[in-house]
């Protein structure tokens, strides 16, 4: 079971520019949440998808949106970026409401 | 906004002590409160799942206890080795919403040979 895959592990951007995430989940499981944790904090809760829909959502401005896909894999995309979106974004899956099984994380640093 | 806080930041012990740290989360509209590992380079482990007022769990060397009317859950490592070193967080789900989780920002333990 490989278990919680996400892509790219590493990346840099530009201030302005887009980037998408992306996220396999564990097999099994239908729901995915993506979070962000910037240095010295916890992660905070971005959204969560199931059955392809956005289902809850954190406080998060609009340039964060995501997909879910049929096969339950998830992306993260962020709009215009900032300085401060500079984060390690970690995707986790889990059956609904259950233990969330986490991927490495994406590390992004936007210059 | 819901607050959940551990404390400490961080924490340096020698192998062989005992140590405890704290997740504090909100006293009402309580659904489950998680405990998860961070090792350094790796992905966060489930350690506990925790939803019953009094709970305690264990597994191996590390327990916790879970007080959900005061609103607070104890981890306790017993004989800390440096295969403990790692990110601790608590997760509290609850509030308005029984699929978010609420994420402390961790306790950092550092077990020194």
């Amino acid at each position: 079971d490989a278990g919680v895959t996400q892509s790219p592990t590493h990346l840099i951007k530009t201030r302005g520019q887009q980037v998408t995430l992306r996220c396999s989940p564990k097999s099994g499981h239908d729901t995915v949440s993506w979070y962000q944790q910037a240095l010295g904090q916890g992660p905070q809760f971005i959204f969560q998808y199931y059955e392809e829909e956005e289902r809850q959502r954190g406080n998060f401005p609009d340039r964060f949106s995501g997909h879910q896909f049929p096969n339950y894999s998830s992306e993260l995309n962020v709009n215009a970026l900032l300085l401060g979106d500079s984060a390690l974004y970690l995707c986790a899956s889990s059956p609904l409401a259950n233990v969330l099984t986490f991927g490495a994380g994406s590390r992004l640093t936007v210059l | 906004i819901l607050n959940v806080e551990q404390s400490p930041q961080s924490l340096h012990v020698q192998e062989g002590d005992s140590t405890n740290f704290t997740c504090s989360f909100p006293s009402s509209n309580f659904y489950a409160l998680h405990w998860y590992r961070w090792e350094t380079a790796k992905s966060p482990e489930a350690l506990f799942v925790m939803t019953l007022n009094g709970d305690e769990k264990k597994k191996g060397r590390i327990s916790a206890t879970l007080n959900t009317k005061e609103g607070y859950s104890y981890l306790y490592i017993k004989g800390s080795q440096p295969e403990d070193s790692a990110t601790y967080l608590c997760a509290f789900i609850g509030g308005d919403n029984f699929n978010k989780f609420y994420f402390g920002s961790g306790t950092k333990l550092n077990v020194k040979p």
